[in-house]
């Protein structure tokens, strides 16, 4: 299996801007999960879903956040409009059978907004 | 809310050494913590633990968990170059207000560097 592919590897983008983040989760992962990583805040859940159902958004941090998962291969985070503070690296991770909690992690998106 | 704080931050050592790390955790309705690496890019999977006083082994490196004190460690023996890395512990909790689990809470981690 080819893991979790996510993409851009890299986005730059201008204030005010909308960005789509991509995720291909490992085929039969039942759980897709969104992360965004900082210095400052280490690893935080954005959203995660369960048979492409949302189950917990409560981190999302506003409206500018959203996110969905039309099936069970494909996901999207989309940000509009992006502020510099949105800048990070956004992982999306999925897990199956192995346990919910044994997560399989794409290589991340770096997004810079300027 | 769900709390998981690590220790120490960072530590450096020399090829050999043996090293322990620590994670300390408050959660609401636990399922499992589990221990992380994370060099350049992603994060991978080192161990699941969900019972107290069971030791996991996974060639050097090994954990163990007390559910009473809340409390994991992780263990490094002879370490190595290729161990330098962030070492991430979490807790996976049921989400509030619902039946299911899957929710996982990360600490900011434990930067291990590893001289020749």
């Amino acid at each position: 299996d080819a893991g979790v592919i996510q993409s851009p590897r890299h986005e730059v983008t201008e204030m005010g801007q909308e960005v789509t983040l991509r995720c291909k989760p490992i085929s039969g992962h039942d759980y897709l999960f969104w992360y965004r990583q900082t210095m400052m805040r280490g690893l935080e859940l954005l959203i995660y879903f369960n048979n492409n159902v949302p189950i917990d958004d409560s981190g999302m941090p506003e409206d500018r956040f959203s996110a969905k998962m039309p099936n069970a291969s494909f996901s999207t985070l989309k940000i509009q409009p992006s502020e510099p503070r949105d800048s990070a690296v956004y992982f999306c991770a999925s897990s199956g059978a192995e346990g919910r909690g044994h997560l399989h992690f794409g290589n991340g998106t770096r997004l810079t907004v300027t | 809310e769900d709390k998981v704080v690590q220790s120490p931050l960072s530590l450096v050592v020399h090829e050999g050494d043996t090293v322990t790390l620590n994670c300390s955790y408050e959660v609401t309705n636990f399922r499992s913590l589990l221990w992380y690496k994370q060099e350049k890019k992603a994060p991978t999977f080192l161990f699941m633990l969900t019972s107290s006083g069971i030791e996991k082994k996974s060639g050097r490196l090994s954990s163990i968990l007390d559910k009473k004190e809340l409390f994991s460690i992780l263990n490094i023996t002879a370490t190595q170059t290729g161990d330098s890395a962030v070492y991430l512990c979490a807790v996976e909790a049921r989400y509030a207000g619902g039946t299911s689990y899957g929710k996982l809470t990360f600490g900011q981690g434990t930067i291990l560097t590893v001289h020749p």
